[in-house]
């Protein structure tokens, strides 16, 4: 069966420092991979998408990057962090009629 | 273009009574539709799906969505709700040959015993 691994399950920064986050999926092979952004009322928000190796579609302009350096790894990155990036990151692959199937999410707080 | 509205962004409900949460979608074209269920700091799980067929969709933990094209609704609904049902819902479309999937902003049901 497939399984989707995101880490940490939280996250403390101060601001101006780098992230990196993490996501894998297994059982599966050429997903289609996502990062959500969840802030507090204001829902998910797509951030990135991908459908393949290296290939990266962002959805809104923002201080964070995304690459999928493997078939089924997608990680999210930001080389200088804003108070404004603090949120519950949630990572997602898509499967029949890309119905998706979540991570556990990682709570960020840039302090 | 594709979007969803959840109009209640609080449900409460008391434990055994019947809920419905709302949810509309705007979209050109044919549909995919979800529910998705979130507990405190927890990823989403889905609920339930309409792909095609039959408007009546039943999913886990007893709760149903009735497809319904002519009013572009998706509701979701549950006859007797319990505590543990308490958490965040989200609905969810994709149109047909869009690759992504957007949500609305999710309705809070509080369930009070």
């Amino acid at each position: 069966s497939q399984t989707i691994h995101q880490w940490p399950a939280t996250l403390v920064q101060p601001v101006g420092s780098p992230l990196s986050l993490e996501c894998t999926v297994e059982g599966t092979s050429n997903p289609n991979l996502y990062w959500y952004r969840q802030a507090a009322g204001r829902g998910l928000q797509l951030l990135f998408y991908s459908v393949g190796i290296g290939q990266i579609s962002s959805e809104v302009p923002q201080n964070l990057s995304a690459s999928r350096p493997q078939d089924r790894q997608f990680i999210l990155s930001s080389k200088k962090l804003l108070l404004s990036d603090s949120g519950f990151y949630l990572c997602a692959w898509g499967g029949g009629a890309d119905i998706q199937y979540f991570g556990a999410g990682t709570r960020l707080s840039v302090l | 273009a594709q979007s969803v509205t959840q109009l209640d962004s609080q449900v409460p409900v008391f434990e055994e009574a019947p809920v419905e949460l709302r949810c509309n979608y705007s979209s050109s074209v044919s549909v995919y539709l979800f529910w998705y269920v979130q507990y405190p700091n927890q990823g989403l799980q889905l609920l339930l799906k309409y792909l095609s067929g039959s408007t009546l969709v039943k999913g886990i933990n007893g709760f149903e969505a009735e497809f319904n094209k002519s009013q572009t609704s998706f509701h979701l609904r549950k006859p007797s709700v319990h505590i543990s049902d308490t958490a965040e819902y989200f609905c969810a479309v994709r149109s047909g040959g869009y690759q992504k999937v957007t949500f609305g902003t999710g309705t809070k049901l509080q369930v009070i015993p």
